[in-house]
């Protein structure tokens, strides 16, 4: 019962490099997330996507893109990498929109 | 989505119930009370949630107050592994979702 899996784990890039984040669930959930949390900060929704084949931004999308390819798999993609993206990235999901989030275990990311 | 006041930080000692306070004075009708903790270095966690009644699940209960104005979580018998950030948030209905983490209350639970 693997719930959200985030992946990689850890990432260092250099600035104008390029990445996608990984996520993916199993529990069947319709809605998934992703957020970013700065040192001492809360976390900050980049990118949502309410069901299979939608996307929304969020409060911070300036700088990513996001792809829902499936009901299970919704990746973040880094175009260029800046030193002000360096965070920790989690990914959520839940049953419907505004149900109760379940959230991966993060990725740590490091821009150079 | 209300605004919703945590006391910053709070201590327990270890094996005795562990009662977290939240303010949510403006929540309006369709909100709920959502509880979610955040363990160091880990992703959050869902907790309970409740519109009016109040709710128990395996892990905690929400104590709502009958005018809705303010609620508490409630852990019965906190262990060291408890000790996290734990955020109280007011989510409509209607929202799609976006949560947003106040600065919460950190709980120490002491040996």
């Amino acid at each position: 019962n693997a719930g959200v899996t985030q992946t990689p784990k850890f990432q260092v890039l250099k600035t104008g490099q390029s990445m996608t984040l990984q996520c993916a669930q199993d529990m069947n959930h319709n809605s998934m997330y992703w957020y970013r949390q700065d040192p001492g900060m809360g976390l900050r929704l980049i990118y949502y996507s309410a069901s299979e084949g939608t996307t929304d931004k969020g409060e911070v999308p300036n700088g990513y893109n996001v792809s829902r390819l499936n009901k299970r798999e919704f990746s973040l993609r880094l175009e260029s990498a800046a030193p002000s993206q360096t965070s920790v990235y989690f990914c959520a999901s839940s049953e419907r929109p505004g149900g109760p989030q379940h959230f991966g275990d993060g990725t740590r990311l490091s821009i150079l | 989505d209300a605004k919703t006041t945590q006391p910053p930080s709070m201590d327990c000692a270890e094996g005795r119930a562990a009662n977290l306070p939240c303010n949510h004075s403006t929540i309006s009708g369709n909100e709920y009370v959502y509880w979610y903790r955040q363990i160091h270095s880990q992703g959050p966690q869902y907790i309970i949630h409740g519109l009016k009644n109040n709710e128990t699940n395996e892990m905690a209960s929400l104590i709502i107050t009958e005018d809705r104005k303010s609620s508490t979580l409630i852990l019965p018998h906190a262990t060291l592994r408890d000790t996290a950030v734990y955020y109280c948030i007011a989510l409509s209905s209607s929202n799609t979702g976006k949560l947003i983490f106040g600065q919460g209350t950190t709980l120490q639970v002491k040996p």
